[in-house]
């Protein structure tokens, strides 16, 4: 039974540019979500999907964040023209459809840490 | 709108008892307790559903009280492994919703 995976596991990158990270869901899982998190921080949403489609996007988001999930299984979070406040830690989860609704709840994997110089 | 996680931090001797809650100003449909321990990614402890059902995975029992829309998580006998932040995420306004965290309590375990 394997996890939920990210790749990278660290970027680090110049103010400026343009960063991609991947995340592959658990298999059976159709639900994948995206969160932000920095020090002393729980995660923040960024977004979800629902197989394919996107279902919910922060208002917090600006334009320069986004997700795509193509074939409703692994998934793409791209930040253009980075700044330095986007160093943080990204966090993938993965859930099945019925999140609390039969005592199932979201899976995260081990992130991405993005540093901006 | 996040929850509220209170005490902020704790710092216990191995083998004592402690309480963490979780509260939020909209009604609950289920709280989600995790642990994070630096560097890692958040582990999934215990879920709660409203109706009074729990489901988790480890020796950690949990209280959730829809009335005053607020979630207790209880470390009894602590060991080391304990050490870590804990979050709370909940699901306001029906299944199949997203998870909204608190900003986490720190405990730590010390010998």
């Amino acid at each position: 039974d394997t996890g939920v995976s990210q790749d990278p596991r660290h970027k680090i990158t110049k103010r400026g540019q343009n960063v991609t990270f991947r995340c592959d869901p658990i298999s059976e899982h159709n639900r994948l979500y995206w969160y932000r998190q920095t020090l002393g921080q729980g995660p923040e949403f960024l977004t979800y999907f629902q197989n394919e489609a996107q279902l919910e996007k922060s208002r917090l988001l600006s334009d320069r964040f986004s997700a795509e999930r193509p074939k409703g299984s692994f998934s793409t979070l791209e930040i253009q023209r980075t700044e330095q406040g986007d160093s943080a830690m990204y966090l993938c989860a993965s859930s099945p459809p019925t999140l609390g609704l039969a005592g199932d709840t979201q899976y995260f994997g081990p992130g991405t840490r993005l540093t901006v110089l | 709108q996040q929850p509220v996680q209170s005490p902020q931090a704790v710092i216990l001797r191995e083998g004592e008892d402690a309480v963490i809650n979780c509260s939020s100003s909209k009604a609950l449909y289920s709280v989600h307790w995790y642990r994070q321990k630096h560097g890692e990614a958040p582990v999934f402890l215990m879920i709660l559903l409203k109706g009074g059902e729990q489901k988790g995975h480890e020796k950690i029992s949990a209280s959730f009280n829809e009335k005053k829309q607020q979630s207790s998580l209880y470390l009894t006998a602590s060991q080391l492994s304990y050490s870590g932040t804990y979050f709370c995420g909940t699901e306001i306004g029906g299944a199949n919703s997203k998870l909204t965290f608190g900003k986490g309590i720190t405990l730590s375990v010390r010998p």
